[in-house]
Parts: structure tokens; sequence; C-alpha cells
């Protein structure tokens, strides 16, 4: 248990459905992040928000819409996806704002069909 | 643009000693070394990091060589449940930049 909840769990999604992943961190951080790991590549940073303030915007299609309504809650509202969108993403968290030190979720394995 | 170097992949033997390597000849002065891992379906978590000298916790320790170019994780007396991919990075110690994890070494512990 890290402290850092992600629902759901899996998720199977039509590419014309919207659908939004939740993050929620108990540990009083003031920085959250997703990321995204498709199989068998590299964990890519998408969003950093730090005390709820979008940092980092990696190059990320428009498609994915993260939503920070304050520090302990991150949401990803996904919409129109593709396939090759079908991965795990990640949610972290890190005190104190951005920090080296991050707390994982353990994840939503999003399908898209 | 990666900044180190790992194997992509390493077997140990339950009960001993895992040494993974790591290569920053690029690294900064102001450049930490941290090291995460993997186990398969969950996400990655925190096991130690270090600057110049040698750090040890609860769950490894952290050989750095003199001239920081390179390093080892080591976990002692390995496991089943270090079966991972371990993910050596390079980052400054302060400042905004988040983390940026490369590929990893998967480390497979044989019973």
């Amino acid at each position: 248990e890290t402290g850092v909840t992600q629902t759901p769990r899996h998720l199977v999604m039509g590419m014309t459905n919207k659908k939004s992943l939740k993050c929620e961190q108990h540990l009083g951080h003031n920085a959250m992040y997703w990321y995204k790991q498709s199989a068998k590549k590299p964990l890519e940073l998408m969003f950093v928000y730090n005390f709820k303030e979008q940092t980092e915007n990696n190059s990320v299609p428009s498609r994915f819409s993260p939503e920070c309504p304050n520090s302990s809650h991150l949401f990803l509202h996904l919409h129109t996806l593709q396939p090759e969108d079908s991965a795990l993403y990640l949610c972290a968290s890190s005190q104190g704002g951005i920090s080296e030190k991050l707390f994982f979720g353990s994840g939503t394995q999003l399908s898209v069909l | 643009d990666a900044k180190t170097t790992q194997p992509p992949s390493m077997d140990c033997a339950e009960g001993r000693a895992a040494n993974l390597p790591c290569n920053h000849s690029t690294i900064s002065g102001n450049e930490y070394v941290y090291w995460y891992r993997q186990i398969h379906s969950q996400g990655p978590q925190y096991i130690i990091h270090g600057l110049k000298n040698n750090e040890t916790n609860e769950m490894a320790s952290l050989i750095i060589t003199e001239d920081r170019k390179s390093s080892t994780l080591i976990l002692p007396h390995a496991t089943l449940r270090d079966t991972a991919v371990y993910y050596c990075i390079v980052r400054v110690a302060v400042g905004n930049t988040p983390l940026v994890f490369g590929k990893g070494t998967r480390l497979s512990v044989i019973a």
C-alpha cells in the first residue's frame, strides 16, 4: 500500500467512448504525475501538476485531458482514443512539490478496442 | 536521450547477492543517482539514491565509483519477490525536473 490509489484497475473502452481515470493520494503531497507505460516500452511522463498547477505537458495528444482539482486528486479524461493508446497508466505523487522520490499507484490497465 | 546504460536482463540465484550495474559516464556534479524497481503489474517503487558516498538502507546498498561514472545496486540476499525491472536514473537534486525512466534491467531471481 503506497498511499496512492488509482481507479479503475482495468478499463476497456471503444474508440468513441469518453472515460476518466482517477487518482487519489493520502500522503499530503503537493505534486502529482501521470505516466504511460506501453507494452515493452519505458515509462513515459505525460503530465505534472505542482501545487495544482500544470507544470509539464510532455507533448501529449489532446484526446488526453488532465484535471487536478486539489492536491489530493488527479484525473485523466479520455475521449476518442486510438488502439495504440492501450497501456498501463500510472499516477504518482511526491512531497513538497516536484521531487525525485515518487510514490506510485498500481495503475489502470487500459484497453482501447 | 538516455543518461544511463543498464544491461537489459540478469539472473540471480535465490539467497545470493544481486549486483545490478549502471553506467552514467556523463553525470554532472549536481546529479544524484536514483534506483527504482517495478514488480510486474505494479507501479515503480523507490529503492535508494546517492550522490557520491555509498548508501545503505533496509532494501539495498548503492555503491558509486569514485569518478561517479558508474554505480552498482546490491540486493544482499535476493528472494523470489525481488524479481522485477530495476531502473537507474540520474537527476539533479533540486529544481523541477521530473524523473525520466529508461528501459531498466529485468532481474530474475531463480529458486
